[in-house]
């Protein structure tokens, strides 16, 4: 069975820093994409970032760019993300999310989320 | 970036309507699209891949498909689990933005 445990989240003021963690288990985590999606309470979701299976290439969203880094150690089966000088507007649920076998066509399993908040 | 907009965001019907939501993108993405089942308090659940390729396990009374830069999930027959929030994504170009999702609703 496929599962993504996400933890790490909390509260932290603004300017602050977290390290969001994902342990996969149930598939080989060597072979997937990894990604990193957030939604806001009440709001849509955001996709933030996504990681290619040997971890030489990284994509992000321009608001969090230069700000978090996305990172994987297959050898531990974990996704990781360091978020840095965080902002209120970073509030949200954090998720991390399989990808379909291949190249980024959908995320296929999800994690149950881990909640980041920012607040002074 | 590529901006996605699906329509309605709310929709209200009943058990055993036929409902389709469309979700337009702002320029072409191929078939670089999937749509998501999110219910309170889950994570979203993948659907459907690739425009119109059905996920495993997921019913067949989802359906999907894609003319030009216009994309539609079609549920043949509400069924009372199906009441839930729709997202679209699209995969074709980072970053890989989501739809504002569409609310079905009980009527």
């Amino acid at each position: 069975e496929v599962q993504l445990v996400e933890a790490g989240g909390g509260m932290v003021q603004p300017g602050g820093s977290l390290r969001l963690s994902c342990t996969a288990s149930g598939f080989t985590f060597s072979s997937y994409w990894m990604s990193w999606v957030r939604q806001t309470p009440g709001k849509g979701l955001e996709w933030v970032a996504n990681i290619k299976q040997d971890g030489s290439e990284t994509n992000y969203v321009d608001s969090v760019r230069d700000r978090f880094t996305i990172s994987r150690d297959n050898a531990k089966n974990s996704l990781y993300l360091q978020m840095n000088s965080l902002r209120v507007e970073d509030t949200a649920e954090y998720y991390c999310a399989r990808g379909i076998m291949g190249a980024p066509r959908g995320l296929e399993y999800w994690g149950q989320g881990t909640q980041v908040t920012v607040s002074s | 970036d590529i901006q996605l907009t699906q329509s309605p965001s709310f929709l209200s019907a009943s058990v055993g309507d036929r409902v389709t939501i469309t979700c337009r993108a702002s320029q072409g993405i191929s078939s670089y699209l999937a749509w998501y089942q999110q219910k309170p308090g889950k994570a979203p659940n993948l659907l459907i891949y690739a425009a119109s390729t059905l996920q495993s396990g997921v019913p067949s009374r989802f359906s999907a498909s894609k003319s030009g830069t216009e994309f539609t999930l079609t549920i043949s027959s509400l069924q009372p689990e199906d009441f839930a929030t729709y997202y679209c994504q699209q995969l074709n170009s980072y970053p890989h933005t989501f739809g504002q999702g569409t609310k079905l609703e009980i009527k």
